[in-house]
Parts: C-alpha cells; sequence; structure tokens
C-alpha cells in the first residue's frame, strides 16, 4: 500500500467511447503525475500538476484530458482513443522538489 | 532532454550469481531513486540516493550514486528468484521543476 489509489484497475473501451481514470492521494503531496508504460517501451511522462496547476503536458494527443480540482485527486478523461493508446496507465504523487514518488497499481487500459 | 540511459536492457541469469545494473545520464540529478516494478503492478521505491559518492545497502542490493550525480548503479549479490523484476531508475530535475523522468528499464529475469 503506498498510499496512491487508482480506479479501475482493468478498462476495456471502445475506440467511440468515453471514459476517466482516477487517482487518489492522501500523503500530502502537492504533486502528482500520469505516466503512459506501453510493453517493451519506458515509462512516459505524460502530465505534471504541482498544486492543481498543470506545469508539464509532454505533447499528449488531445485525446487524453487531465484534471486536477484539488491535491489529492487527478483524473484522466479519455476520448475517440486508438488502439495504440492500450498501454498501463500509472499515477504518481511527490513531495518537495527531489523527493522521491510513489505509485498507484496503475489502470490497464485496452482499446478495442 | 534530460535521458536516464540504462543497461543492459534484459539479464537473465542463474539463481545466486551477481550482477550490476547501470543508469547513465548526462545532466546531473539532485537525486535519483531506484523502483522494482511486477508486471501490471505500479513501481515500487527502493532507495533514494542524494550524495555524490553516496553507497546504500538494501540487504543484497547496494546502490551506488556517482560523483558527478550523473549516474547511478544497482548491484545485486547471489540473485534469487524473488529478485525478478523490472528494476528503473528514476530522478528529479535539479533546476527546481517537479519533471520527473524515468530510465529505460532492465528487465531481470533470475532462473532457479
Amino acid at each position: 500500500e503506498t498510499g496512491v489509489t487508482q480506479t479501475p484497475r482493468h478498462l476495456v473501451m471502445g475506440m467511440t467511447n468515453k471514459k476517466s481514470l482516477k487517482c487518489e492521494q492522501h500523503l500530502g503531496h502537492n504533486a502528482m503525475y500520469w505516466y503512459k508504460q506501453s510493453a517493451k517501451k519506458p515509462l512516459e511522462l505524460m502530465f505534471v500538476y504541482n498544486f492543481k496547476e498543470q506545469t508539464e503536458n509532454n505533447s499528449v494527443p488531445s485525446r487524453f484530458s487531465p484534471e486536477c480540482p484539488n491535491s489529492s485527486h487527478l483524473f484522466l478523461h479519455l476520448h475517440t482513443l486508438q488502439p495504440e493508446d492500450s498501454a498501463l496507465y500509472l499515477c504518481a504523487s511527490k513531495g518537495a522538489v527531489g523527493t522521491e514518488a510513489f505509485f498507484g497499481q496503475g489502470t490497464r487500459l485496452t482499446v478495442v | 532532454t534530460q535521458l536516464l540511459e540504462q543497461s543492459p536492457q534484459f539479464l537473465s541469469i542463474q539463481e545466486g550469481e551477481n550482477l550490476t545494473v547501470y543508469c547513465n545520464s548526462s545532466s546531473v540529478f539532485s537525486s535519483l531513486q531506484w523502483y522494482r516494478q511486477e508486471p501490471g503492478e505500479g513501481p515500487v521505491l527502493l532507495v533514494t540516493v542524494v550524495t555524490g559518492g553516496e553507497v546504500k545497502k538494501l540487504k543484497r542490493l547496494t546502490f551506488q550514486f556517482g560523483d558527478a550525480r550523473k549516474d547511478s548503479s544497482l548491484h545485486i549479490t547471489a540473485a534469487q528468484p524473488g529478485d525478478t523484476g523490472l528494476y528503473l531508475c528514476a530522478g528529479a530535475n535539479p533546476s527546481g521543476t517537479y519533471k520527473y523522468i524515468f530510465g529505460t528499464g532492465t528487465r531481470l529475469k533470475v532462473l532457479a
């Protein structure tokens, strides 16, 4: 138990569906992250939020839309995804600059 | 762009053997973390190294941070099947932002 919870753990969606991934942390961290992990590829940083403000968008397609209503919650809204978007999506939170990140268990997304 | 290159990419060894995994960059990091990830799960933090030249031990695992804080190594002594997994190094941007990037990963398999 890392203190970071992601739901759902598994998601299968069609290319025309709209779904959302949720991440919650109660570690008192102010930074939250979305990463994408595809098979045999390095972890790719997607978005970074610090105190609810987006500080990084790593050229992510607009079919991925993040939302951070407060420092404890982070969402990733998905719409009109492609099969190549199938991957493990990981959420992480982090405290002060220079400290380590703590990860949720991930959402295994399959786009059909 | 800060890149963290890990080597080797894949490693398959017999139980009882020793191994070393390397994490290299051309950039300086304020700290480096090592994580281990099991299939379908989020990365779990193993250690943080902060000071150049620092050596940390965690049972059979020895972590070293390079003097210039640009590289790190993970040495496992007498590997066991339970050490099997994906090993990731990660670094925090020293400029003070919350950008947190991961290495390319080393997939280790220890055969009984």
